[in-house]
């Protein structure tokens, strides 16, 4: 599974836009990028996929450029609940169970 | 609420002890999957069940021994642990699909925060 490297902690307030990117220079052509969202003492929680180009949902967008090497989760006007831990998964649909393998997460702060 | 429940949400117990935790998911999926998470290290998967068939086990210590009696039950069974086992312990579930490469999304509870004495 193609490696990630995030930033392991950001800093934001409350109302602003937030862009967390990925690194993911090793992608394979079959790969689709996962973001997950972790809060404290809670399970990680679907937040958004794609392949390429980008992808919105009510929740957030993520861009992915036309190289895929890397991808940037955007979360439009942070509140204070979006505090959490952000994991960028890379790997292939399969046809069995998903084997999701997580990083370390960039820790986002959201300050009023 | 994810529509996956997790028993207890915290534990202490000794080295000698014997416990049980508990995973139940009420959203008829057919994959399960048990997760350890430590503290300041990546989440990691420790047993899967898939149609109730155990099929994956990344050499986790056989103080830990899963049952998956149906496909909306899920144990991890815990005996003679010892302290460096303490941990957030993660239940997850997915429904996966045939016919064809598909994204299973899973549903993950909140945990049982696990304290080895």
């Amino acid at each position: 599974l193609a490696k990630t490297t995030q930033p392991i902690s950001m800093d934001s307030y409350e109302g602003q836009e937030v862009n967390i990117t990925c690194s993911h220079n090793n992608i394979a052509t079959n790969d689709y990028i996962t973001w997950y969202q972790q809060f404290p003492s809670q399970g990680p929680r679907f937040i958004i996929q794609g392949y390429k180009t980008k992808v919105t949902n009510e929740v957030a967008s993520l861009f992915i450029p036309a190289d895929r090497k890397s991808s940037t989760l955007s979360l439009p006007r942070v509140s204070l609940s979006d505090t959490a831990v952000y994991y960028c998964l890379v790997g292939p649909l399969n046809t069995g169970f998903q084997k999701l393998v997580f990083g370390t997460g960039t820790r986002l702060l959201v300050s009023p | 609420e994810t529509g996956v429940t997790q028993t207890p949400r915290h534990l202490v117990m000794g080295m000698t002890n014997k416990k049980s935790l508990k995973c139940e998911q009420h959203l008829g999926h057919n994959a399960m999957y048990w997760y350890k998470q430590s503290a300041k290290k990546p989440l990691e998967l420790m047993f899967v069940y898939n149609f109730k068939e155990q099929t994956e086990n990344n050499s986790v210590p056989s103080r830990f021994s899963p049952e998956c009696p149906n496909s909306s039950h899920l144990f991890l069974h815990l005996h003679t642990l010892q302290p460096e086992d303490s941990a957030l312990y993660l239940c997850a579930s997915s429904q996966v699909r045939t016919g064809g490469p598909s994204y299973n999304e899973q549903f993950f509870g909140p945990g049982t925060r696990l304290t080895v004495l």
